[in-house]
């Protein structure tokens, strides 16, 4: 089954320091890899992308995400972490020759000023 | 622009009643999607409705339905409700409703079930 692991459940970070948040997959075939990120009460935004090439994909908000086939992986990254940035985020897998997403558990990112 | 948008914001319901959810997709979008997102997981697909036609279901039971009408609009219907029910339903729309596109999501219908 494809699916997609977010081993962390929180992410501790001080403000203007730059943060990692984890996701691995493991898919057949072509991965489609997607973040997003959920605030309170709110429903999902969509902060970026893999569907081939560039290994690097910058998305909004500064965010930006690494694919790493050999380890099949793919965090999101951001230089410079803003309090702003606290929030629950996402990382999902599309499958199935459709529109559907497989998500992880979501990892809590707490950024302290 | 309009987001997507889903009504109502929140609902109580008792245990065997029926409810009936509603999304209207962004202007443009012909595919809708249906997740259900218990406290504390992450969503979980329930369908996709792409042209007013079933593309895709999730693991749910039957008496989960949907279904999509012309102007693209969705209704997730859901009959003889569980405790388990309760939950954020989220409806997200996108222009194709393919695989390398993304997911607009609208805020979501709290379901609490008593």
């Amino acid at each position: 089954a494809q699916s997609v692991a977010q081993p962390e459940d929180q992410v501790n970070v001080a403000e203007g320091n730059p943060l990692t948040v984890k996701c691995t997959y493991s898919v057949s075939g072509n991965p489609y890899l997607f973040w997003y990120v959920q605030y309170p009460n709110r429903g999902l935004q969509f902060l970026l992308k893999y569907i081939t090439g560039d290994n690097l994909v910058k998305g909004s908000y500064g965010f930006e995400a690494e694919f790493n086939k050999s380890q099949t992986s793919f965090h999101l990254k951001k230089p410079s972490a803003l309090v702003s940035d606290s929030a629950l985020y996402f990382c999902a897998v599309s499958v199935a020759g459709f529109q559907k997403l497989v998500f992880g558990t979501g990892t809590r990112l707490l950024v302290s000023p | 622009d309009a987001g997507v948008t889903q009504s109502p914001t929140h609902l109580i319901k008792t245990r065997g009643q029926h409810v009936t959810l509603r999304c209207s997709p962004i202007s443009g979008h012909k595919s809708v999607s249906w997740y259900q997102q218990v406290l504390g997981q992450g969503p979980q697909f329930i369908f996709q409705y792409y042209e007013k036609e079933e593309r895709g279901r999730g693991n749910f039971p039957d008496r989960f339905s949907a279904r999509q009408f012309p102007n693209y609009s969705s209704e997730l219907n859901v009959n003889a409700l569980l405790l388990g029910d309760s939950a954020l339903y989220l409806c997200a729309s996108s222009p194709q409703g393919t695989q390398n596109t993304e997911a607009f999501f609208g805020q979501g219908t709290r379901l609490t079930v008593v």
